[in-house]
């Protein structure tokens, strides 16, 4: 199985400031068929389901803003929120989705300074 | 529009089962592989099992292996979870996803449910 492991677990910053999570995966994510990051970011409010933001490791999902954006290859990915909204406030959850069982990581919880 | 909503949670004994459902509208049913995926209360997201429409083929976690079973009604556009032999460690919101596929490689999970909630409790 495919361990996923975010850092940090929690994080707090400033209204406006820049925002970075990062997820490491215990193999490559990486398909050599097609060049893709099998790597998606999520962001899941209080009592709401998963929301999709990124794909393909730093593809927006349509309707995300582009504070958002993703980066990284192979078995080292960010999440990174350029200016911190209020409503940014959620935890993030990274997924691989290369493999089967599909695994994601434990979550990072975003919170306002 | 494109949505998936789930049904079927609820109270139950442990030992007992339930049947979960899921309903897809707005896709072309048969272009997806479909999975659950749950969320112990307070807890992360952990994926349960996943039926490719294409081959049929399914998979489960070991933690509900042997008394999950996936399964889909195409003439309904429905996904299903029957689970048997609940334990309390099942509790949980479950989500179904759909995830677009081909014969060579498949796509970000989209759509997600909204979620049922399943309590295993006596």
């Amino acid at each position: 199985d495919i361990v996923m492991t975010q850092s940090p677990d929690s994080l707090t910053v400033s209204l406006g400031e820049r925002a970075t999570i990062n997820c490491k995966s215990s193999q490559s994510v990486l398909h050599t068929s097609n060049n893709k990051n099998y790597l998606a970011w999520y962001q899941q409010k209080s009592g709401q389901p998963p929301k999709l933001l990124i794909y393909w490791a730093s593809t927006r999902e349509s309707g995300v803003p582009d504070r958002f954006s993703g980066s990284g290859s192979g078995t080292d990915f960010t999440l990174t929120i350029s200016s911190l909204q209020a409503e940014d406030v959620a935890v993030y959850y990274c997924q691989q989705y290369y493999s089967t069982p599909i695994t994601f990581g434990q979550g990072t919880r975003l919170e306002i300074k | 529009q494109v949505q998936l909503v789930e049904s079927g949670g609820g109270v139950v004994q442990p030992g007992r089962s339930l049947r979960l459902s899921c309903a897809a509208s707005g896709f072309t049913f048969s272009d997806y592989t479909f999975h659950w995926v749950r969320q112990a209360p307070g807890k992360g997201l952990e994926w349960v099992a996943v039926m490719s429409y294409y081959g049929g083929n399914t998979y489960y976690a070991d933690s509900v292996q042997g008394r999950f079973t996936i399964s889909t009604d195409s003439s309904k556009n429905t996904l299903y979870l029957q689970m048997d032999n609940l334990r309390p460690e099942d509790t949980a919101i479950y989500y179904c996803a759909g995830q677009y596929c081909t014969a060579t490689f498949c796509e970000r999970f989209d759509p997600w449910g909204q979620g049922t909630l399943v309590t295993v409790s006596s």
